[in-house]
C-alpha cells in the first residue's frame, strides 16, 4: 500500500539554525500539506500546498517558513531560523482530491 | 470558539463494550468531515470520511449531524486494540484548511 515518507525521523537542532524537513507524498496525489504537533497537544495545520502553490496557510506558517516541492516527487518544509517553540512533531499529509489525507510518521523536530 | 472541539476523556471501557465520542465543529459551512486514530508517538491514521449523514465500517459508524453541527463515531463490540486518541477533523471556511479536535482518549480494558 503507497504511504507517506518522511525524513529525517528526527532532527536536533541549535536555535537559530536553518532546518529542512523532507517528504515524498503518494505518488498520484495532488494535495500537499504540513501540520505541526507539539507534545501533549493538537494537531495543528500550517500550510497546504496544490499545483506548485500554497492554498492556504495558518497565522503560524509566518516568513521564517516556506515550502517548496523541487522535483516533482519531494515536498520540503524550512525553517530559516528556528526558535525552541518550534520543537515539535511535523507530519506531511497528501491527499489525492483535497479530501481524505494521509499522514507520514513525522518529523520529531527539537530545537535547543 | 474553537474550530472543532472534542471531549479529552479519557473514556476507558471493558473489552465488548460500545462506546460513542461526539465531536462539534463551529463552521457550518463545512462539507467534509473525518475521524483519525492516533496511537502515542505516531502519526493519525484515517478511520473514516463522513460526508452526508453517515457512513459505517464495520465496528465502526460515524455520523454527522448537521443541524447541531456535530459529528459522532460508535465503536462496537471494543478490543483492546482500539485504545488509541480519536481525533476528529473538519475543513475550515477555505476548504484547504482543515482544523484537528484536540482529540478523545480511549482506553479498553480486558
Amino acid at each position: 500500500e503507497p504511504e507517506v515518507t518522511q525524513t529525517p525521523s528526527h532532527q536536533v537542532t541549535q536555535m537559530g539554525q536553518e532546518v529542512i524537513l523532507r517528504c515524498v507524498p503518494i505518488s498520484n496525489h495532488l494535495y500537499f500539506y504540513w501540520y505541526r504537533q507539539i507534545l501533549g497537544q493538537k494537531v495543528e495545520f500550517l500550510v497546504s500546498f496544490y499545483n506548485n502553490e500554497i492554498s492556504e496557510k495558518s497565522e503560524i506558517f509566518d516568513d521564517q517558513f516556506s515550502v517548496e516541492r523541487p522535483d516533482g516527487s519531494n515536498f520540503t518544509l524550512k525553517i530559516r531560523s528556528t526558535k525552541l517553540e518550534d520543537s515539535a512533531m511535523y507530519f506531511c499529509a497528501s491527499s489525492l482530491s483535497g479530501n481524505e489525507q494521509f499522514f507520514g510518521p513525522g518529523t520529531r523536530l527539537t530545537v535547543l | 470558539r474553537k474550530e472543532v472541539e472534542q471531549d479529552p476523556g479519557p473514556f476507558n471501557v471493558p473489552e465488548g463494550a460500545t462506546v460513542a465520542f461526539n465531536c462539534t465543529y463551529s463552521n457550518s459551512a463545512s462539507q467534509s468531515f473525518f475521524w483519525y486514530r492516533q496511537d502515542c508517538r505516531k502519526e493519525p491514521k484515517l478511520l473514516m470520511s463522513v460526508y452526508s449523514s453517515g457512513n459505517e465500517d464495520g465496528r465502526f459508524t460515524a455520523q454527522l449531524n448537521r443541524a447541531s453541527q456535530y459529528i459522532s463515531l460508535l465503536i462496537r463490540d471494543s478490543k483492546l486494540s482500539d485504545s488509541a486518541t480519536y481525533l476528529c477533523a473538519a475543513q475550515g471556511r477555505n476548504f484547504n484548511k482543515f482544523y484537528f479536535g484536540s482529540g478523545t482518549k480511549l482506553n479498553v480494558k480486558p
